[in-house]
C-alpha cells in the first residue's frame, strides 16, 4: 500500500513569509509524528498526535510553529514568520499506534530552504 | 542535551567485512532501542530494534546488541554489501513516552 506522503518535497520561501506542509500517514495509523533534520543534526522531534487526545507539542521550538491533524488523517505543519534558522528537512511519521516499540514510517520529508 | 549520541560521524568499510556503528544514551529510563537506515532524498526507514529485557537481537545480515550497565548498544552488519552505504541513526523510547529520540547519525560507506 501507499507509504507516507509529503508535499512539498522542496519550498524555497522568503524570510518573514509563512509556510505549510503537508503530510498523509498511512490509512489506518493512529499515530503521526513531525521530526525535522538540520544541516549536520540529528532527528528533533516536533509534535506528536495520537487519535484523538491532546497533541505533545513540547518539541516545537517556538511559538512560530504549530501543526493540525484534521479527522485523525492528514496533517498540516505551519511555520509563522520564517527564520532562516528554521531551514531543514521537515520529516513526518506515522506509526499503528505510537507505542515507542512501534516502528515508524517516514514519508520522505519537505526540504525547507529559508532565504 | 543529547540523550543518544553516535559519536562517530562517518565510516568506511570493505564490502564483505563487518561493519559496527556504535550508540550511548544517557537515559537510563529508555527500554527500547531501534536502528533507522536513510537514504538521500528518502525518509529513515526501520531496520531492527531491542528491548531492554533482551542483550541481543538478530535479522539476517544485521545483528543489535545491547549493554544496559554501560548505557551502549551497536549495530553489526555481516558481510557488509554496497547497497548497505547509508546513513544510520540510533533510537530510544521510554515506556509510556512516545516519542523517539534519536542520535545524530553515521554514515556508512562500503567500499567495493
Amino acid at each position: 500500500g501507499a507509504g507516507v506522503s509529503q508535499s512539498p518535497s522542496n519550498k524555497v520561501t522568503e524570510k518573514g513569509k509563512d509556510v505549510e506542509l503537508r503530510c498523509d500517514p498511512i490509512s489506518g495509523h493512529t499515530a503521526l509524528y513531525w521530526y525535522r533534520q538540520s544541516l549536520g543534526q540529528g532527528l528533533e522531534f516536533l509534535i506528536y498526535f495520537q487519535g484523538n487526545s491532546a497533541p505533545d507539542k513540547s518539541g516545537l521550538p517556538s511559538d512560530r510553529f504549530s501543526a493540525e491533524r484534521t479527522g485523525g488523517s492528514v496533517s498540516t505543519l505551519t511555520i509563522q514568520r520564517t527564520q532562516q534558522e528554521d531551514s531543514a528537512v521537515y520529516l513526518c511519521a506515522s506509526s499503528t499506534d505510537g507505542y515507542g516499540a512501534s516502528p515508524l514510517h517516514f514519508g520522505n520529508g519537505t526540504r525547507l530552504t529559508v532565504t | 542535551d543529547q540523550q543518544v549520541k553516535q559519536n562517530s560521524p562517518s565510516l568506511s568499510v570493505q564490502e564483505g567485512r563487518i561493519s559496527i556503528l556504535n550508540c550511548d544514551y544517557t537515559n537510563s529510563m529508555f527500554d527500547y532501542f531501534l536502528w533507522y537506515k536513510k537514504y538521500p532524498a528518502e525518509g529513515p526507514t526501520f531496520l531492527i530494534s531491542i528491548s531492554s529485557i533482551k542483550d541481543k537481537n538478530e535479522d539476517g545480515r544485521f545483528t543489535v546488541f545491547l549493554n544496559k550497565s554501560a548505557k551502549h548498544l551497536s549495530l553489526h552488519i555481516v558481510p557488509s554489501q554496497p547497497g548497505d552505504s547509508a546513513v544510520y541513526f540510533c533510537a530510544a523510547s521510554a515506556s509510556g513516552n512516545e516519542k523517539l529520540t534519536f542520535g545524530t547519525g553515521t554514515r556508512l560507506t562500503i567500499i567495493p
